[in-house]
Protein backbone atom coordinates (compact mmCIF):
# COMPACT_ATOMS: atom_id res chain seq x y z
CA UNK A 1 0.00 0.00 0.00
CA UNK A 2 1.46 3.18 -1.09
CA UNK A 3 1.93 6.25 1.28
CA UNK A 4 0.09 9.70 0.68
CA UNK A 5 2.40 10.71 -2.36
CA UNK A 6 3.00 14.43 -3.32
CA UNK A 7 4.48 15.66 -6.52
CA UNK A 8 6.59 17.65 -7.34
CA UNK A 9 8.75 17.18 -4.22
CA UNK A 10 10.73 20.12 -5.25
CA UNK A 11 8.62 23.24 -7.00
CA UNK A 12 10.92 26.49 -8.62
CA UNK A 13 8.58 29.30 -9.72
CA UNK A 14 9.19 33.17 -10.48
CA UNK A 15 6.91 35.63 -8.42
CA UNK A 16 3.37 36.15 -10.12
CA UNK A 17 3.50 32.20 -11.60
CA UNK A 18 0.71 29.74 -10.53
CA UNK A 19 2.29 26.57 -8.50
CA UNK A 20 -0.20 23.42 -8.20
CA UNK A 21 0.69 20.95 -5.77
CA UNK A 22 -0.43 17.60 -5.89
CA UNK A 23 -1.18 14.91 -3.03
CA UNK A 24 -2.53 11.41 -3.94
CA UNK A 25 -4.01 10.05 -0.55
CA UNK A 26 -3.25 6.45 0.57
CA UNK A 27 -5.35 3.89 -0.60
CA UNK A 28 -8.98 4.03 1.04
CA UNK A 29 -8.48 7.32 2.07
CA UNK A 30 -10.97 9.92 1.41
CA UNK A 31 -9.84 12.49 3.83
CA UNK A 32 -7.05 14.76 2.88
CA UNK A 33 -5.29 17.57 5.07
CA UNK A 34 -2.89 20.68 3.57
CA UNK A 35 -0.26 22.07 6.19
CA UNK A 36 2.59 24.52 5.74
CA UNK A 37 5.64 24.88 7.13
CA UNK A 38 6.83 28.32 7.03
CA UNK A 39 11.08 28.72 7.36
CA UNK A 40 11.78 28.42 11.42
CA UNK A 41 7.93 27.25 12.10
CA UNK A 42 6.15 24.59 12.85
CA UNK A 43 3.65 23.15 10.06
CA UNK A 44 0.08 25.18 10.17
CA UNK A 45 -3.25 23.78 9.55
CA UNK A 46 -4.70 25.09 5.81
CA UNK A 47 -6.96 23.25 4.94
CA UNK A 48 -9.29 19.88 5.31
CA UNK A 49 -11.05 18.30 2.33
CA UNK A 50 -13.04 15.49 1.73
CA UNK A 51 -14.13 13.97 -1.59
CA UNK A 52 -15.46 16.94 -3.96
CA UNK A 53 -16.21 18.87 -0.55
CA UNK A 54 -13.75 21.59 1.49
CA UNK A 55 -14.91 20.68 5.16
CA UNK A 56 -12.58 23.36 6.66
CA UNK A 57 -10.51 26.07 5.16
CA UNK A 58 -10.04 28.16 7.97
CA UNK A 59 -6.21 28.45 7.60
CA UNK A 60 -6.34 29.41 3.84
CA UNK A 61 -5.04 32.76 2.85
CA UNK A 62 -7.97 35.01 1.56
CA UNK A 63 -6.67 35.52 -1.75
CA UNK A 64 -4.41 33.63 -4.05
CA UNK A 65 -4.81 29.87 -2.38
CA UNK A 66 -7.07 27.20 -3.30
CA UNK A 67 -7.43 23.80 -2.91
CA UNK A 68 -9.82 20.57 -4.36
CA UNK A 69 -10.26 16.99 -4.01
CA UNK A 70 -11.94 15.92 -7.07
CA UNK A 71 -14.45 12.90 -7.18
CA UNK A 72 -11.02 11.33 -9.19
CA UNK A 73 -7.54 12.04 -9.12
CA UNK A 74 -5.34 13.78 -6.58
CA UNK A 75 -6.01 16.57 -4.35
CA UNK A 76 -4.82 19.57 -5.99
CA UNK A 77 -3.34 23.27 -3.71
CA UNK A 78 -2.97 25.64 -6.24
CA UNK A 79 -1.13 29.29 -5.66
CA UNK A 80 -1.70 32.03 -8.10
CA UNK A 81 0.25 34.92 -8.60
CA UNK A 82 2.95 33.61 -6.02
CA UNK A 83 4.94 35.71 -4.07
CA UNK A 84 8.51 35.38 -2.65
CA UNK A 85 6.72 34.47 1.03
CA UNK A 86 5.11 31.72 -0.21
CA UNK A 87 8.35 30.04 -0.15
CA UNK A 88 7.58 26.77 2.19
CA UNK A 89 7.14 23.45 2.61
CA UNK A 90 3.68 22.10 1.60
CA UNK A 91 2.69 18.73 3.50
CA UNK A 92 -0.38 16.40 2.69
CA UNK A 93 -1.99 14.18 5.14
CA UNK A 94 -4.81 11.39 4.53
CA UNK A 95 -7.14 9.73 6.78
CA UNK A 96 -9.29 7.16 6.60
CA UNK A 97 -12.74 7.93 5.94
CA UNK A 98 -15.63 8.31 9.11
CA UNK A 99 -12.85 10.23 11.17
CA UNK A 100 -12.77 13.43 11.22
CA UNK A 101 -11.81 14.21 15.09
CA UNK A 102 -11.59 10.84 16.01
CA UNK A 103 -8.97 10.62 13.67
CA UNK A 104 -6.62 7.88 15.09
CA UNK A 105 -3.56 9.00 12.83
CA UNK A 106 -3.07 10.76 9.69
CA UNK A 107 -0.28 9.29 7.60
CA UNK A 108 2.00 12.53 5.69
CA UNK A 109 3.50 12.62 2.41
CA UNK A 110 7.43 13.90 2.01
CA UNK A 111 5.65 17.34 1.31
CA UNK A 112 6.52 19.72 -1.26
CA UNK A 113 9.48 22.35 -1.41
CA UNK A 114 8.35 25.56 -3.15
CA UNK A 115 10.72 28.38 -4.12
CA UNK A 116 9.71 31.53 -5.33
CA UNK A 117 12.15 33.33 -7.10
CA UNK B 1 -3.60 33.21 22.01
CA UNK B 2 -4.33 29.38 22.17
CA UNK B 3 -1.19 27.33 21.00
CA UNK B 4 0.87 24.44 21.41
CA UNK B 5 4.22 25.59 22.73
CA UNK B 6 7.54 23.21 22.43
CA UNK B 7 9.88 24.76 24.94
CA UNK B 8 13.26 23.37 23.40
CA UNK B 9 14.09 24.69 19.79
CA UNK B 10 17.44 23.09 19.33
CA UNK B 11 18.67 19.93 21.63
CA UNK B 12 21.88 18.72 21.41
CA UNK B 13 23.06 15.42 22.86
CA UNK B 14 25.60 12.80 23.30
CA UNK B 15 24.48 9.25 22.31
CA UNK B 16 23.06 7.29 25.49
CA UNK B 17 22.29 10.44 27.54
CA UNK B 18 18.46 10.35 28.45
CA UNK B 19 15.98 12.84 26.35
CA UNK B 20 12.79 15.12 27.50
CA UNK B 21 11.52 17.45 25.07
CA UNK B 22 8.78 19.88 26.50
CA UNK B 23 5.04 20.15 25.25
CA UNK B 24 2.25 22.12 26.76
CA UNK B 25 -1.00 23.53 25.28
CA UNK B 26 -3.42 25.62 26.17
CA UNK B 27 -6.64 24.38 24.62
CA UNK B 28 -9.62 23.83 27.17
CA UNK B 29 -12.02 20.99 26.30
CA UNK B 30 -10.94 17.10 25.27
CA UNK B 31 -8.17 16.92 23.20
CA UNK B 32 -5.90 14.00 21.23
CA UNK B 33 -2.32 14.35 21.59
CA UNK B 34 0.92 13.50 19.30
CA UNK B 35 3.99 13.71 18.82
CA UNK B 36 5.61 13.50 15.81
CA UNK B 37 8.97 12.60 13.86
CA UNK B 38 10.64 13.95 10.78
CA UNK B 39 13.87 12.45 9.82
CA UNK B 40 16.29 14.59 7.48
CA UNK B 41 14.61 14.43 4.10
CA UNK B 42 11.66 12.28 4.96
CA UNK B 43 7.93 12.71 5.58
CA UNK B 44 6.38 13.18 8.98
CA UNK B 45 6.06 9.51 11.30
CA UNK B 46 4.06 9.18 13.80
CA UNK B 47 5.89 8.39 17.32
CA UNK B 48 3.25 8.19 19.77
CA UNK B 49 -0.24 9.56 20.67
CA UNK B 50 -2.57 9.68 23.62
CA UNK B 51 -6.56 9.95 23.40
CA UNK B 52 -7.35 8.08 26.52
CA UNK B 53 -6.88 5.74 29.14
CA UNK B 54 -3.29 5.22 31.28
CA UNK B 55 -1.46 8.95 30.68
CA UNK B 56 1.97 7.12 30.12
CA UNK B 57 1.84 6.32 26.14
CA UNK B 58 4.30 4.27 24.84
CA UNK B 59 5.60 4.54 21.10
CA UNK B 60 7.87 3.24 18.50
CA UNK B 61 11.56 3.28 18.90
CA UNK B 62 11.45 3.46 22.61
CA UNK B 63 9.90 6.66 22.93
CA UNK B 64 7.31 7.40 25.63
CA UNK B 65 5.67 10.36 27.05
CA UNK B 66 3.40 11.50 29.73
CA UNK B 67 0.26 13.18 29.79
CA UNK B 68 -0.95 15.63 32.58
CA UNK B 69 -3.98 17.15 32.26
CA UNK B 70 -3.15 19.25 35.12
CA UNK B 71 -0.09 20.68 33.83
CA UNK B 72 -1.75 20.73 30.05
CA UNK B 73 1.76 19.16 29.38
CA UNK B 74 2.65 15.86 27.20
CA UNK B 75 6.56 15.86 27.37
CA UNK B 76 8.19 12.73 25.16
CA UNK B 77 11.11 10.80 26.93
CA UNK B 78 13.55 8.41 25.88
CA UNK B 79 16.04 6.76 28.33
CA UNK B 80 18.61 6.59 25.90
CA UNK B 81 19.00 8.17 22.31
CA UNK B 82 20.97 7.20 19.48
CA UNK B 83 22.67 8.89 16.95
CA UNK B 84 19.67 8.09 14.25
CA UNK B 85 17.22 9.50 16.83
CA UNK B 86 19.19 12.97 15.10
CA UNK B 87 15.79 14.56 14.15
CA UNK B 88 13.10 17.50 13.88
CA UNK B 89 10.28 16.57 16.52
CA UNK B 90 6.53 17.88 16.38
CA UNK B 91 3.99 17.81 18.93
CA UNK B 92 0.76 18.07 17.82
CA UNK B 93 -3.08 18.32 19.04
CA UNK B 94 -6.23 17.54 17.70
CA UNK B 95 -9.24 19.09 19.29
CA UNK B 96 -12.53 17.34 19.40
CA UNK B 97 -14.89 20.49 19.81
CA UNK B 98 -13.42 21.57 15.90
CA UNK B 99 -14.93 18.22 14.44
CA UNK B 100 -12.42 17.53 11.70
CA UNK B 101 -9.27 16.15 12.64
CA UNK B 102 -6.57 18.72 12.13
CA UNK B 103 -3.29 18.64 13.62
CA UNK B 104 -2.54 22.13 15.48
CA UNK B 105 1.50 21.42 16.16
CA UNK B 106 4.00 23.01 17.97
CA UNK B 107 6.86 24.77 16.40
CA UNK B 108 8.96 21.34 16.40
CA UNK B 109 12.01 20.70 18.44
CA UNK B 110 15.43 19.63 16.44
CA UNK B 111 17.45 16.98 18.18
CA UNK B 112 20.94 16.43 17.03
CA UNK B 113 22.60 13.57 19.03
CA UNK B 114 26.47 13.30 18.61
CA UNK B 115 28.01 10.24 18.23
Amino acid sequence: NAGVMQNPRHLVRRRGQEARLRCSPMKGHSHVYWYRQLPEEGLKFMVYLQKENIIDESGMPKERFSAEFPKEGPSILRIQQVVRGDSAAYFCASSPPGQGAQATEAFFGQGTRLTVV
Amino acid sequence: AQSVSQHNHHVILSEAASLELGCNYSYGGTVNLFWYVQYPGQHLQLLLKYFSGDPLVKGIKGFEAEFIKSKFSFNLRKPSVQWSDTAEYFCAVTRLSSNTGKLIFGQGTTLQVKP
